[in-house]
């Protein structure tokens, strides 16, 4: 299995500052054949099912604010925020969709605060 | 608007079998375009895929609970149903319905990811 590690496991940011949530896979999950990472961001809220925010490691779905960010490739990822708000107050989850047949993995999640 | 609901007994005894519903509203589970995915959440803890369900014949399960879980979909009805037998505490969990999107090819794999999620079904064991 492709074990997903994210860093660091809580965080503390001043509103508008930014926020940055690491998330390394233990093997690579670019598909050399078409470039792309096969890497997922998922916001959850208190209460609330995940939501998606980002795919193909740096798509930000529709709707998404876009200071919300994406980077990273291979095996180390970076979800950022730029400029914290209070509603960003949540978990974030990075997930792995590379393994063919499917095996979907996700990081233990980062809690994100506001200090 | 795309909906999905769980909906479940709540309560399972231990090594009895659990049973769980999804209705999609708003979407078909027939189409060719989504696989859709059961994923539990324990209380305070991390997101574990159980499996996902392909309309065209395919479904995967995670290795850790192969033995134990089957996924089904009724199209007439318009969901998508999770068995998991023999549960123990450990399989206490909200338990999450998901549409994944994406696609697949010999040359680029099964690119399926989670983009729309229910509100889930929370499941406690106990006796």
């Amino acid at each position: 299995d492709i074990v997903m590690t994210q860093s660091p496991d809580s965080l503390a940011v001043s509103l508008g500052e930014r926020a940055t949530i690491n998330c390394k896979s233990s093997q690579s999950v670019l598909y050399s054949s078409n470039n792309k990472n096969y890497l997922a961001w998922y916001q959850q809220k208190p209460g609330q099912p995940p939501k998606l925010l980002i795919s193909w490691a740096s798509t930000r779905e529709s709707g998404v604010p876009d200071r919300f960010s994406g980077s990273g490739s291979g095996t180390d990822f970076t979800l950022t925020i730029s400029s914290l708000q209070a509603e960003d107050v949540a978990v974030y989850y990075c997930q792995q969709y590379y393994t063919t047949p499917p095996m979907y993995t996700f990081g233990q999640g980062t809690k994100l605060e506001i200090k | 608007q795309l909906q999905l609901q769980e909906s479940g007994p709540g309560l399972v005894k231990p090594s009895e079998t659990l049973f769980l519903t999804c209705i999609v509203s708003g979407g078909s589970i027939s189409s060719s375009s989504y696989y859709w995915g059961w994923i539990r959440q324990p209380p305070g803890k991390g997101l574990e895929w159980i499996g996902s369900f392909y309309y065209g014949g395919s479904t995967y399960y995670n290795p850790s609970l192969k033995s134990r879980v089957a996924i089904s979909v009724d199209t007439s009805k318009n969901q998508v149903s999770l068995k998991l037998s023999s549960v123990t505490a450990a399989d206490a969990a909200l338990y999450y319905c998901a549409r994944q999107v994406g696609w697949y090819s010999s040359s680029s794999g099964h690119a399926y990811y989670f983009d729309f999620w229910g509100q889930g079904a929370l499941v406690t064991v106990s006796s």
